[in-house]
């Protein structure tokens, strides 16, 4: 089973350009959500699904857009590149109540 | 509103020593606690949850509900242990996690 997959696994972009985090799993979850990793911070949510069609607003979804058209992919979007988005992005599934599956994440730098 | 608390970003510690994690929370409900292990370029991974008290690596954790903690601990620190650990929250609606700031462990030979 490849679990939880990220594309890109780095990538350098200008500020105000935009792009798309992918993420995709194979175990079925429902559950699918988007974090970032920065320094001293922890892990912060950025969006959720509990499912496909549903999209829900975590801790810091400011820049960000998201959809989940199908169970498999929950794909990130940021609109408008800033600096302040260069940080490390991880994609995250489960089932309710179960252990979440991480993916090996995205290394972004905004310049 | 939930929050997860890791007083130590750094820990550091001799091999064969015993080392204890710290962390903190505060949630109006009953908690589902975690600790999440991140090794060196790796992805984050499931070290332990308190529901199921079981040891993984020689690491151990309690829920003390009366002091909101649940700390990691190894009474033999290893130097394969060298990690980022998460302490991480379950929210009782859904499967949101909320993290801690986490800590970076340090194993000395």
């Amino acid at each position: 089973n490849a679990g939880v997959t990220q594309t890109p696994k780095f990538q350098v972009l200008k500020t105000g350009q935009s792009m798309t985090l992918q993420c995709a799993q194979d175990m079925n979850h429902e559950y699918m959500s988007w974090y970032r990793q920065d320094p001293g911070m922890g892990l912060r949510l950025i969006h959720y699904s509990v499912g496909a069609g549903i999209t829900d607003q975590g801790e810091v979804p400011n820049g960000y857009n998201v959809s989940r058209s199908t169970t498999e992919d929950f794909p990130l979007r940021l609109l408008s590149a800033a600096p302040s988005q260069t940080s490390v992005y991880f994609c995250a599934s489960s089932y309710d109540n179960s252990e979440a599956f991480f993916g090996q994440g995205t290394r972004l730098t905004v310049v | 509103a939930q929050r997860v608390t890791q007083p130590e970003k750094l820990l550091s510690v001799f091999k064969g020593a015993p080392v204890e994690l710290k962390c903190n929370y505060s949630y109006s409900g009953s908690p589902e606690l975690f600790w999440y292990v991140q090794y060196s370029r790796q992805r984050l991974q499931l070290l332990l949850r308190h529901i199921s008290r079981e040891s993984i690596k020689g690491f151990t954790a309690d829920l003390n509900k009366g002091e909101t903690s649940f700390h990691l601990k190894k009474p033999f620190a290893q130097e394969e242990d060298s990690a980022m650990y998460y302490c991480a929250l379950r929210h009782t609606s859904g499967s949101r996690l909320t993290f801690g700031e986490g800590t970076q462990l340090t194993v000395n030979p």
